[in-house]
């Protein structure tokens, strides 16, 4: 079965400092993954998606994202956090054995303190 | 721009109530999805449909149907509301080509409808 694990409920980052928050999934079969961003009363918004290829994938906002296969995570990264980064965010797994169900992580908490 | 549209921002609704979230999209997406999101658990697929009149349960569809008459709409029913079901409710399209099996794509989704059943 297909699942992912964000295991930071919460991250607290500085402004100005690198941001990460961490993801690990299990699939069976090649996976594809995503990070999308929720912030307060509003629907989630798509970030950027591994599919094939480079495994640094770089997407919205300055976001960035490292496919590891071997330790089976796809953590997302930003060299220098802002204020209006603080957000929800949530990594995503699809898997072609999974049937086209797209499984979402519990979600981390971003907060960037000016 | 992609635009989904759910109806309704915030709903309160008494216990037993029949209860409709809809949901519109613009850019002719072949594929719709609802989901719930409830914090700590992310979200959860209720539903999903690939097209017109098709429907697939998701991994929690107990106490919820669907209904996808025409290609740019998808509803949600709560055929009789319960207070376990009060949750922000999400609904999403996608370009992914299930019946040509592209896993591809990303969700695109509605600003979302919070319900509360008292």
């Amino acid at each position: 079965a297909q699942s992912v694990a964000q295991p930071e409920d919460q991250v607290n980052v500085a402004e100005g400092n690198p941001l990460t928050v961490k993801c690990t999934y299990s699939v069976s079969g090649n996976p594809y993954l995503f990070w999308y961003v929720q912030y307060p009363n509003r629907g989630l918004q798509f970030l950027l998606k591994y599919i094939t290829g480079d495994n640094l994938v770089k997407g919205s906002y300055g976001f960035e994202a490292e496919f590891n296969k071997s330790q089976t995570s796809f953590h997302l990264k930003k060299p220098s956090a802002l204020v209006s980064d603080s957000a929800l965010y949530f990594c995503a797994v699809r898997a072609n054995t999974g049937g086209f169900k797209t499984i979402f992580g519990a979600g981390t908490r971003l907060f960037v303190k000016a | 721009d992609v635009k989904v549209t759910q109806s309704s921002r915030y709903l309160v609704k008494r216990t037993g109530e029949k209860v409709f979230l809809e949901c519109v999209q613009d850019m002719d997406h072949e594929n719709m999805f609802w989901y719930r999101q409830d914090p700590g658990l992310g979200l959860r697929l209720i539903y999903f449909s690939y097209d017109v009149k098709m429907k697939e349960k998701g991994d929690i569809p107990e106490g919820y149907s669907v209904s996808r008459e025409k290609k740019e709409r998808f509803s949600l029913i709560l055929e009789s509301a319960s207070t376990n079901q009060t949750s922000m409710y999400l609904c999403a399209s996608s370009l992914l080509g299930i019946r040509d099996r592209d896993l591809t794509g990303e969700l695109f989704f509605g600003e979302g409808s919070r319900l509360t059943v008292l």
